[in-house]
């Protein structure tokens, strides 16, 4: 079973809101990610976490705070966002994060759009 | 440094047609990973090959079959008798071993047409 879910789907909000996305994979990966991806884009790496510690963060703004809670789940919380991060973002899970087991597999995303 | 170069930015076929999906890549690294993946409309990346730089056999899967030359730094992915459900964007990335991150190319979008 190599499947990452995702919730919710699609997600209005308002640049005053906050809300969370939620990531979960029951694969026993120890590694997680979320990725941003706007409009004919390829994915662009956010937040890596490796054995629920966060590993990278790539200067993402600090209105995007990810958590680990445990190994099977990831979450990402949003505030004061602006309209230019209205994109779909990506979580994917890996066994490993480095190696050969850094083969990463992919949710369906959230679409999000910012008011 | 490391970067994937996907030159064909749409590619429009008929259906039955073969498709080749050109990738070229740039590493210092000896040992990496080379990744396709397919994105259609809905949005979620589907995982199709890893291949590792020491394995240069080529690969077959069906319709689908890659071409890896590590002389001239490529990983070109071939699709037979194409059918509109390959209609997609398909990304190829690669890893070093050592590294966290993914470097994508910036994709080819595949229309197949009945």
């Amino acid at each position: 079973d190599t499947e990452v879910t995702q919730t919710p789907k699609h997600l209005v909000m308002g640049m005053t809101n906050k809300k969370s996305l939620k990531c979960e994979q029951h694969m026993g990966h120890r590694a997680m990610y979320w990725y941003k991806q706007k409009a004919k884009k390829p994915p662009e790496l956010m937040f890596v976490y490796s054995y629920e510690k966060l590993s990278i963060n790539e200067s993402v703004p600090s209105r995007f705070s990810p958590e680990c809670p445990n190994s099977s789940l990831l979450n990402l919380h949003l505030h004061a966002l602006q309209p230019e991060d209205s994109a779909l973002y990506l979580c994917a899970s890996s066994q490993g994060a480095t190696g050969p087991a850094g083969e990463q597999y992919f949710g369906p995303g959230t679409r999000l759009t910012v008011t | 440094a490391q970067k994937v170069t996907q030159a064909q930015t749409e590619i429009s076929v008929v259906e039955k047609e073969d498709v080749t999906l050109d990738c070229v890549y740039e590493t210092r690294d000896t040992t990496y990973y080379l990744f396709w993946y397919k994105q259609p409309p809905s949005g979620e990346l589907v995982f199709l090959i890893r291949r590792n730089s020491f394995d240069e056999q080529n690969e077959i899967s069906g319709r689908y079959s890659w071409n890896f030359q590590k002389s001239t730094s490529s990983f070109n992915f071939t699709i037979t008798a194409s059918q509109v459900v390959d209609s997609a964007v398909y990304f190829c990335a690669l890893r070093g071993d050592s590294s966290y991150k993914l470097i994508f190319g910036s994709g080819t979008r595949l229309l197949v047409r009945p």
